[in-house]
């Protein structure tokens, strides 16, 4: 059975950086890529960037770009996002989901099968 | 970015057929998805590849749709279909989710 497990809540101060991890099971963790997503309060979701697990290769967002780093640790099957210089624009549920892909009409789809439950960040002084 | 529009909010009765409309601002071609969301829990793949149905949804579920134009339909729907909606495109980049449909029921 796929798992996607995240780490606890956190609560930051504005300016701070924090680290959020994704440990997985079920499923041979190399051979796929991993995304993170944001969904803030009542809102929409955005999609981050992602990060395969084999090599760390990673692929972003451009807005996201310079506010999350992606990364993996292979022997642990974890997958981590670090954010940095967080604002009160930062203050959400972020999610990371396993990436797999469709092979349809002449291209190959990417979509997210499995989601981690979600990490909750607040960012107050 | 591809922008996806969706509308905001449905509600139907139980045993009745509800159709979950999104419009992509430009072509995402078959790459539109769907899934399920209820409160405090994360998203559930429901629909990927625009109609194909994941393993383990009822098939009360299904999907439609190419080009800009998409539709996620639940016949006949039951009680524990009230939940939030997204559609989201991976064909351009970024990918990029709808605002999501909440759908209630009467």
């Amino acid at each position: 059975e796929v798992q996607l497990q995240q780490s606890g809540a956190e609560l930051v101060k504005p300016g701070a950086s924090v680290k959020l991890s994704c440990k997985t099971s079920g499923y041979t963790f190399s051979n796929y890529y991993m995304s993170w997503l944001k969904q803030m309060p009542g809102q929409n979701i955005e999609w981050i960037g992602n990060i395969y697990g084999g090599n760390g290769g990673t692929g972003y967002n451009q807005k996201f770009k310079g506010k999350a780093t992606l990364t993996v640790d292979k022997s642990s099957s974890t997958a981590y996002m670090d954010l940095s210089s967080l604002t009160s624009e930062d203050s959400a549920v972020y999610f990371c989901a396993r990436d797999c892909v469709y092979y349809g009409p002449g291209a190959y789809y990417w979509y997210f099968d499995f989601w981690g439950p979600g990490t909750m960040v607040t960012v107050s002084s | 970015d591809t922008v996806l529009t969706q509308s905001p909010a449905l509600a139907v009765s139980p045993g009745e057929r509800v159709t979950i409309s999104c419009r992509a601002s430009e072509s995402v071609s078959t790459g539109m998805h769907w899934y399920q969301q209820k409160p405090g829990q994360q998203p559930k793949l429901l629909i990927y590849g625009a109609s194909n149905l994941e393993s383990g949804v009822p098939a009360r579920f299904s999907g439609s749709g190419s080009g800009t134009d998409f539709t996620l339909t639940i016949d006949p729907v039951e009680a524990d279909d009230t939940a939030t909606y997204f559609c989201q495109q991976s064909w351009n980049d970024p990918r990029t989710f709808g605002g999501g449909t909440k759908l209630e029921l009467k």
